[in-house]
């Protein structure tokens, strides 16, 4: 099976702009998950999806953002972008069935850096 | 914020020598898993291991839970030049659907 892709690898961004983040979870997973990463706040939780529904949240701000689409992949996006939104995010993917609690598997990150 | 903290945060030592990383955390949890980093890279998973294990094996890793303890410990054995890298510990809450990592380890590997 392919791995989850995330797309665009690499992005330059502005502050003040917005930017979206794509996810392809593995075939057949439905559980999405979002992370971001920075060398300061280390690994943090943004939102899981499962079928189209956010299951859960992380505590970041409500310009943080996401969806699932009907075919499992997932978006996030980021609105009006601060300088400390700089970061690795990060998608994983797991079947995400109730009381299987798999281990997750990552996609390979997108670089956002914001000028 | 982060539920584990790990120690140590840096850690270099030989090729062949053992490597041991421990990782506390703090809320109950349903399992712990280890997962690896390369140079900002995405994270390879390792090892997970369920609430009601003490112990679990694959390969050259060995990995420790100890709930009342609130604590697991990631053994490298015969470690190779190949094995630098983050390592991560991350506990999954018990609505499986959330991982909360740990800060990690910097293992570095010298040959």
């Amino acid at each position: 099976k392919a791995g989850v892709t995330q797309t665009p690898r690499y992005l330059i961004k502005t502050r003040g702009q917005q930017v979206t983040l794509s996810c392809s979870p593995i075939s057949g997973h439905r559980s999405v998950s979002w992370y971001q990463q920075t060398p300061g706040q280390g690994l943090q939780f943004l939102f899981e999806y499962f079928s189209e529904t956010q299951r859960n949240k992380g505590n970041f701000p409500g310009r943080f953002s996401g969806r699932q689409f009907s075919n499992s992949r997932s978006e996030m996006n980021v609105s009006t972008l601060e300088l400390g939104d700089s970061a690795l995010y990060l998608c994983a993917s797991s079947p995400g069935l109730a009381l299987s609690y798999n281990e997750q598997f990552f996609g390979p990150g997108t670089r956002l850096t914001v000028l | 914020s982060q539920q584990g903290e790990e120690d140590p945060q840096a850690l270099s030592i030989q090729e062949g020598e053992n490597a041991t990383m421990n990782c506390s955390y703090k809320t109950s949890i349903n399992n712990l898993q280890w997962y690896r980093q390369n140079s900002g890279r995405g994270l390879v998973h390792l090892i997970l291991i369920r609430s009601n294990e003490r112990e679990k094996h694959s390969g050259r890793l060995r990995v420790t839970l100890d709930t009342s303890k609130k604590s697991s410990s990631l053994l490298i054995t015969a470690s190779r030049a190949a094995d630098t890298a983050s390592y991560f510990c991350a506990t999954m809450n018990n609505a499986g659907n959330m991982l909360t990592f740990g800060g990690g380890t910097r293992l570095m590997v010298k040959p």
